[in-house]
């Protein structure tokens, strides 16, 4: 069973408007962190922000933030303010705390986010 | 912030060669470093964990014969891809972690084997 679904392979949004991104997850460990990074055509991954499975609130960074959904096991990035340069591929991304993961990171198979201008 | 550097950045090989990649933490220790691949339009596949002073740990279905993976110190892991193929050609991306819930990336080796 997957363990990570983004159930949008591709996302189109206007400059300067809001956009979400689903995520969903599956893990029975308890301690667990929910990660979203960016990957431009350059590759690298930029780390966005986080949510640890205890955090109360959700998540914000900048325009990034989560919206933590515990009970339905999903954790949606939203962005702000849609910028041209946001255009890239989105992963998120668990990890699992118990049992000695120790910073091992399972991936959803990513969206692809396209900023229109 | 914690830094994390591969090199190269890219490497074209002739079909049969062997691939060295090297990932380093820049300013901090890490114990454990991971290797993942990454095809085209595809996600992140976690290959191996790299832990330092002992053998890695392989995903099902990577072949720990043909990705060698050495862990030397606390701060280098060495991915070798031995008689490379076309097939092996791919996005190879590590990860180490420091204090926190974070995980760095460095930015990734494209290897082309012709």
């Amino acid at each position: 069973a997957q363990k990570i679904t983004q159930t949008q392979p591709g996302m189109f949004v206007q400059e300067k408007e809001a956009v979400t991104l689903d995520c969903t997850y599956d893990t029975s460990d308890p301690s667990y962190g929910l990660f979203w990074y960016k990957q431009p055509s350059s590759g690298e991954m930029i780390f966005l922000i986080y949510q640890g499975s205890y955090d109360q609130q959700n998540a914000t960074e900048g325009r990034y933030s989560l919206n933590f959904q515990k009970a339905r096991k999903s954790a949606n990035l939203v962005i702000s303010a849609s910028q041209l340069g946001d255009s890239a591929m989105y992963f998120c991304a668990m990890r699992e705390f118990s049992g000695g993961s120790n910073y091992k990171l399972t991936f959803g198979k990513g969206t692809l986010l396209t900023v229109n201008p | 912030g914690a830094v994390v550097s591969q090199h190269p950045s890219w490497v074209i090989c002739k079909s049969g060669t062997s691939v060295k990649i090297e990932c380093r933490s820049l300013d901090f220790q890490a114990t454990t470093m991971f290797w993942y691949r990454q095809f085209p339009k595809q996600s992140l596949m976690l290959m191996a964990t790299s832990n330092e002073g002992s053998k890695a740990t392989y995903e099902q279905g990577v072949e720990k014969d043909k990705f060698l993976i050495n862990h030397a110190s606390l701060t280098l892991s060495t991915l070798t891809v031995t008689s490379a193929h076309p097939e092996d050609s791919s996005f190879y991306i590590c990860s180490a972690g420091s204090k926190g819930p974070g995980t760095h990336f460095g930015p990734g080796t494209r290897l082309l084997v012709l």
